[in-house]
């Protein structure tokens, strides 16, 4: 199985500041022949959930703020989240989609300072 | 309106069994993979299994299989999820998802107790 990993796990940041969480993948999720990183990021909430981020790791999904974007390859991502407001309050989650079973890492909190 | 209603959950005795529902809607449900991904009380996100549009090809977590069998039925437009055996770290809080995970259910809680 390809482990996921988050750093930090917990991040407080000043409203409009900007937010970096990173994940690391076990090895890598690039698949050479479409040139795509299966990698998502996701957006939880209490009680409600997970909301799809970003796909091919840098593809937003329809609908989502472009103050949230991701980058990365291989087995290196990053979320960054320019500029912090307070309804993204919640924990994120990258995962992988390589190879099943398509593992999430641990989570990283996101709080305000 | 594309959407996902999980049921089915509740309080089972450790070694009993429980079927989870997911009815889908607004969107052709046989042309995609589904999922079902669980979040235990305080904990993260945690892949369960998933299953081809056919039905015949599925994938699961090690934790899972074995105990845990997930099926579909494209004429009802629906997803279960068939949980034997269950264990106390089977508490948590399954979601399904479409293929692509942009599309997720509310989530039915599944209790493992005495």
């Amino acid at each position: 199985d390809i482990a996921v990993s988050q750093s930090p796990d917990s991040l407080a940041v000043s409203l409009g500041e900007r937010a970096t969480i990173n994940c690391k993948t076990s090895q890598s999720v690039l698949y050479s022949s479409n040139n795509r990183n299966y990698l998502a990021w996701y957006q939880k909430k209490p009680g409600q959930p997970p909301k799809l981020l970003t796909y091919w790791a840098a593809t937003r999904d329809s609908g989502v703020p472009d103050r949230f974007s991701g980058s990365g390859s291989g087995t290196d991502f990053t979320l960054t989240i320019s500029s912090l407001q307070a309804e993204d309050v919640a924990v994120y989650y990258c995962q992988q989609y390589y190879n099943t079973p398509h593992t999430f890492g641990q989570g990283t909190k996101l709080e305000i300072k | 309106e594309e959407q996902l209603v999980e049921s089915g959950g509740g309080l089972v005795q450790p070694g009993g069994a429980l079927r989870l529902s997911c009815a889908a809607s607004g969107f052709n449900f046989s042309k995609y993979w589904m999922i079902w991904v669980r979040q235990a009380p305080g904990k993260g996100l945690e892949w369960v299994a998933n299953i081809k549009e056919d039905g015949i090809v599925r994938y699961y977590v090690d934790s899972v299989r074995g105990r845990f069998t997930i099926s579909r039925d494209n004429a009802k437009n629906s997803l279960y999820l068939q949980m034997n055996s269950l264990r106390a770290e089977d508490t948590a809080t399954y979601y399904c998802a479409r293929g692509g995970y942009s599309v997720w259910g509310q989530g039915t809680l599944v209790t493992v107790s005495s």
